[in-house]
């Protein structure tokens, strides 16, 4: 199964708004809504931003929100701030009954 | 609150079998609700998914990976394990344990919401 394809790098002035874009397949985003994004800060384990395309886990803020079209996913961090440099990457199930990850998106606060 | 710990040797030698295990507290493995799975990540590159597995021992595993991976559970024990055999220097990354969100009534598996610290594997003679 091939990656997801996100743009490696992404940037953006404190209090933009960013989106980043999470590209699939028929096999894969196209079909399911299990779409889910990730904050990964450096030396940390991964921490999910969005899940099923658009749903917030609690604690999450209200900043950040999620979107699917056709075969692309997308992430949008609003009013962004210091603390959401970071990577962050999209996974999708798939019609072979597995997880596929995308390449990851470095997101730089200007 | 949930806690996922990995655990196993830091360096194994080419050719030989990387084995992890995943201790988990605060929960119980076989209440049924989710699936429970292994993350990888190779030094400053992206996360790749392993496999995941159910209480009942029903297992996934990545197509690339498939032919040399084994995810078991020992649900008397709260833990769950991986093997992958025949490693090189090209699965030298940091592992992950995570649980997975299980949407019992479709039968897919969603997003990892647990996430163990993580744990780096060398491979290296």
């Amino acid at each position: 199964q091939s990656a997801l394809t996100q743009p490696a790098s992404v940037s953006g002035s404190l209090g933009q708004s960013i989106t980043i874009s999470c590209t699939g397949t028929s096999s894969d985003i196209g079909t399911y809504n299990y779409v889910s994004w990730y904050q990964q800060h450096p030396g940390k384990a991964p921490k999910v931003m969005i899940h099923e395309v658009s749903k917030r886990p609690s604690g999450v803020s209200d900043r950040f929100s999620g979107s699917k079209s056709g075969n692309t996913a997308s992430l949008t961090i609003s009013g962004l701030q210091s603390e959401d440099e970071a990577n962050y990457y999209c996974s999708s199930f798939t019609t072979s009954t597995t997880l596929v990850f995308g390449g990851g998106t470095k997101v730089t606060v200007l | 609150q949930l806690h996922l710990q990995e655990s196993g040797p830091g360096l194994v030698e080419p050719s030989e079998t990387l084995s992890l295990t995943c201790s988990v507290s605060g929960g119980s493995i076989d209440i049924g609700k989710n699936y429970w799975g292994w993350i990888r990540q190779p030094p400053g590159k992206g996360l790749e998914w392993i496999g995941n597995i159910f209480y009942s021992g029903s297992a996934y595993y990545n197509p690339s990976l498939r032919s040399r991976v084994t995810i078991s559970v020992d649900t008397s024990k709260n833990q769950f394990s991986l093997e992958l055999d025949s490693v090189t220097a090209a699965d030298t990354a940091v592992y992950y344990c995570a649980r997975s969100d299980y949407d019992s009534w479709n039968g897919y598996w969603d997003y990892f919401d647990y996430w163990g610290q993580g744990i780096l594997v060398t491979v290296s003679s």
